[in-house]
């Protein structure tokens, strides 16, 4: 079946402009993730979705960003107002559940460049 | 907080020799999961292997497997008969039970095969 998908691949932004980026899970997946992946901070957990709630935001970098799941499915991360320091690969990944930790399966990523 | 360490940014290994990963981590709890996630330059991130922290037996997969000390806290990944195809990042992570803290990522370390 399909993997899970993101969109765009990659997006090139200017300083102060809002960004959307897209996670579609794989099909079924109740539980999904985003991660930022960059050179100086490696890889970071940013949040967690169950279903179409979000049980803890702390993870999310500053209040610039947001992140929303509707339908128990596709999932939308929006950073207000971009900084630099927010260029990065985010990374969304999908589980079927999260009860006992089941697997994580990732997208290919959104390359995120702010000039 | 919990911490992973991968101690090894980069190694080198010669095609069809046996290699191997370190992975550390720190942790107060008992209940937890342990993964060894590829990802080429595609960016997309593979699973490798998962290891549960109440099985005592040491997980492989093929030519994958590790070497899980849970009082020591280490969890090395060995790869036998390396191919081209290995060639990638590795990252050791972590997750408590249940998923909803998402997963701890190390560093990483950069495989290079040898022809």
């Amino acid at each position: 079946g399909a993997g899970v998908s993101q969109s765009p691949s990659n997006k090139v932004t200017e300083k102060g402009k809002d960004v959307e980026l897209r996670c579609d899970p794989i099909s079924g997946h109740t539980a999904l993730y985003w991660y930022r992946q960059s050179l100086g901070q490696g890889l970071e957990f940013l949040i967690y979705f169950q279903g179409n709630s979000a049980p803890d935001k702390s993870g999310l970098p500053s209040d610039r960003f947001s992140a929303e799941r509707t339908g128990g499915s596709v999932s939308t991360l929006t950073i207000q107002r971009t900084q630099q320091e927010d260029s990065a690969v985010y990374l969304c990944a999908s589980s079927y559940t999260s009860g006992y930790t089941d697997t994580q399966y990732f997208g290919p990523g959104t390359r995120l460049t702010v000039l | 907080a919990q911490t992973v360490t991968q101690s090894q940014p980069e190694m080198s290994v010669q095609e069809a020799e046996t290699v191997t990963l370190s992975c550390t981590y720190d942790t107060s709890e008992s209940d937890y999961y342990l993964f060894w996630y590829k990802q080429p330059p595609s960016r997309q991130m593979i699973l490798v292997i998962r290891q549960e922290a109440y099985k005592q037996q040491n997980a492989t997969e093929n030519r994958f497997s590790v070497n899980f000390q849970k009082a020591a806290k280490s969890f090395s990944l060995k790869i036998s008969d390396s191919q081209l195809g290995d060639a990638a990042m590795y990252f050791c992570a972590y997750s408590l039970r249940g998923g909803a803290d998402g997963l701890t990522f190390g560093k990483g370390t950069h495989l290079i095969i040898q022809p």
